[in-house]
This record gives C-alpha cells, sequence and structure tokens, in this order.
C-alpha cells in the first residue's frame, strides 16, 4: 500500500520567515496529494491540494509543488504568522483505495 | 461547503461500557465515510471505511468485532466502540468526501474517547 513519510516531525521559524515542509510518497499511481491544518484538539483542516497533472499551486501565502518523478511534495508558507502555528499533515490517495494515506505530520512553531 | 458533524465531542466512560460515536454529513450525500484514529501527537490512522449499505471494510489490525460500523443512511455512520479498555482512550475522528477519489476530505469535529 501506500506510505507517506513527513519531515521535518517539528519545525521553528521567526515570524516573518518562510517555512517548508516535505513529503515522500512510494505509490507512483497516487494522484491526489492534499495538506491539512491541525490545531490542538480540533479537526484537520484542508489548506491546499494539488493534483497530479499539476506541477505548482499558490493559494496567498501558501504554496504546494509536486515532482512526480522523485514522487515527493513541498509545502511552503511565506511570511509565517504566529496562527500558522498548528500541527500540518501531507497526505496522498491511493488509486486502488478511497481512504487517504497521512504522513506523520509536522509541529509548525512561529516565533513572534 | 460540506460540513460532517461528529457527535459526541467528549465521552468519558468506564472499562467494559460500549460507547456509540455519530459522524453525519450535513448537506451531502456520503455513500463511503471513514474513521481514523489519533494518538496524542500522532498521525491519523485509518481504521476502517465504512460503506453505506453493506459491511465496513477494516485496515489490517483493527479488530471489527471490538469497533463496530453502522452506516445505514446516505447521511450517518455511527462506530461503536464495545467493551472499551483504557487503551481505546483516543480521538477518534470521522471524515467524508463529497464526490469523486480525489475530491476533498471532509472531517468531523472529533470525538475524545477516555475509557477509566
Amino acid at each position: 500500500g501506500e506510505n507517506v513519510e513527513q519531515h521535518p516531525s517539528t519545525l521553528s521559524v521567526q515570524e516573518g520567515d518562510s517555512a517548508v515542509i516535505k513529503c515522500t510518497y512510494s505509490d507512483s499511481a497516487s494522484n491526489y496529494f492534499p495538506w491539512y491544518k491541525q490545531e490542538l484538539g480540533k479537526r484537520p483542516q484542508l489548506i491546499i491540494d494539488i493534483r497530479s497533472n499539476v506541477g505548482e499551486k499558490k493559494d496567498q501565502r501558501i504554496a504546494v509543488t509536486l515532482n512526480k518523478t522523485a514522487k515527493h511534495f513541498s509545502l511552503h508558507i511565506t511570511e509565517t504568522q504566529p496562527e500558522d502555528s498548528a500541527v500540518y499533515f501531507c497526505a496522498a490517495i491511493h488509486t486502488g483505495r478511497r481512504a487517504l494515506t497521512f504522513g506523520s505530520g509536522t509541529r509548525l512553531q512561529v516565533q513572534p | 461547503g460540506a460540513v460532517v458533524s461528529q457527535h459526541p465531542s467528549r465521552v468519558i466512560c468506564k472499562s467494559g461500557t460500549s460507547v456509540k460515536i455519530e459522524c453525519r454529513s450535513l448537506d451531502f450525500q456520503a455513500t463511503t465515510m471513514f474513521w481514523y484514529r489519533q494518538f496524542p501527537k500522532k498521525s491519523l490512522m485509518l481504521m476502517a471505511t465504512s460503506n453505506e449499505g453493506s459491511k465496513a471494510t477494516y485496515e489490517q489490525g483493527v479488530e471489527k468485532d471490538k469497533f463496530l460500523i453502522n452506516h445505514a443512511s446516505l447521511t450517518l455512520s455511527t462506530l461503536t466502540v464495545t467493551s472499551a479498555h483504557p487503551e481505546d482512550s483516543s480521538f477518534y475522528i470521522c471524515s467524508a468526501r463529497t464526490g469523486a477519489r480525489d475530491s476533498p476530505l471532509h472531517f468531523g469535529n472529533g470525538t475524545r474517547l477516555t475509557v477509566t
């Protein structure tokens, strides 16, 4: 089945700096890659997603890149703010299944 | 946007009792819902896929007799933790997809179960 690895597990940045979180996946047939933000005790919220026919997608301060050949995708957050502090999960959909496989999560802390 | 409602948000029960968690899709029909479990500071682990009108599909290592799933309608799936033990204490989250396989997955608010 699909295996998603995520790095780093924790990331601390200064307010205003950029943050990058990287994920790799194992199944070359996976074609949908969402990113979720989860605040403590709350549900994961979809923040951005990308499909395999696109190499990059941007939404204001958030961008995601996908390298299908290398089977990795990354989340980029620019001009970080304290409210960006949360746990971020990457995920991939295995085309033989219907459920997402999640990465292990990255705890992002933005220092004011 | 799509809303998934999950109840209760918190539940405390004694060992040996059963707890039912409900997951509802409020503004869309979900033929498939997914149940995840999340331990503190850990990732979301898929427990089972709930299929409307048929049996759930359980992931390897998940006891189907302990985690009973019923998906009797297009808007409701339930997870019952039977004969709960302290090690079942966890955050349980349901989710559903509004459309195709590559459409976004929407999560319920989650249920924090504590078994004493």
